[in-house]
């Protein structure tokens, strides 16, 4: 049973514009959300991450909006660089005691055209 | 220093060999782990590590082996493995914060070939 889940396996966008990545998840304990970036052979990155007593998380090009009642995040770029071409992975956890899991979605890859 | 390390970057053994896996962060993190990640899925959890002990193993066969000798390093002794277990594994590291953030920094990973 996938708890996070990223419905779009790719996306497509033109240099300048925004990108918008969609994360849902089932699991009504998630209360912190991240966003990962990760290029190919390497790592993934941290990006951004929110809270659930938040609704926005903002920092430089990226933002990070949180819908609890629809248990929906989505990931905001603007403007999109081609640099940003990589696979984004929305992850989610339940802060607290010795938790420390985090449960990814299966990613989706964003390619920004020059 | 605000990076985790991993070593080697390639690694390509036999099903006979032993062989082991190193990660290291100076970011002071008392938490660490192990991922490991096939092509086009995300990063799958075997192990974490809180303040050098074992709290988290996901039911990962015996041929992998985790050790933690003190907060920065992080080992991974493979043995026996399948080609099945070729792929790349990743290290992470956090601050173990109760009800607070949990954002774990990956490293680059080792990319294991089992032939």
């Amino acid at each position: 049973d996938q708890q996070v889940k990223q419905n779009s396996p790719s996306l497509s966008v033109q240099e300048g514009r925004i990108s918008i990545l969609n994360c849902d998840y089932t699991n009504s304990m998630f209360d912190y959300f991240l966003w990962y970036k990760k290029y190919p052979a390497e790592g993934p990155t941290f990006l951004i991450s929110i809270s659930s007593i938040k609704d926005k998380n903002e920092d430089g090009r990226f933002t990070v909006f949180l819908n609890k009642s629809a248990k929906h995040l989505s990931l905001h770029i603007v403007p999109s660089q081609p640099g940003d071409s990589a696979v984004y992975f929305c992850a989610a956890s339940v802060s607290g005691g010795s938790n420390y899991k985090l449960t990814f979605g299966k990613g989706t890859l964003l390619t920004v055209n020059p | 220093d605000t990076e985790v390390t991993q070593t080697p970057k390639h690694l390509v053994m036999g099903m006979t060999n032993k062989k082991s896996l190193k990660c290291e962060q100076h970011m002071g993190h008392r938490a660490m782990y192990w991922y490991k990640q096939k092509a086009k899925k995300p990063p799958e959890l075997m192990f974490v590590y809180s303040y050098e002990k074992l709290s988290i193993n996901e039911s990962v066969p015996s041929r992998f082996s985790p050790e933690c000798p003190n907060s920065s390093l992080l080992n991974l002794h493979l043995h026996a493995l399948q080609p099945e277990d070729s792929a790349l594994y990743l290290c992470a590291s956090s601050h173990p914060t109760s009800g607070g953030a949990h954002e774990q920094f990956f490293g680059p990973g080792t990319r294991l070939t089992v032939l």
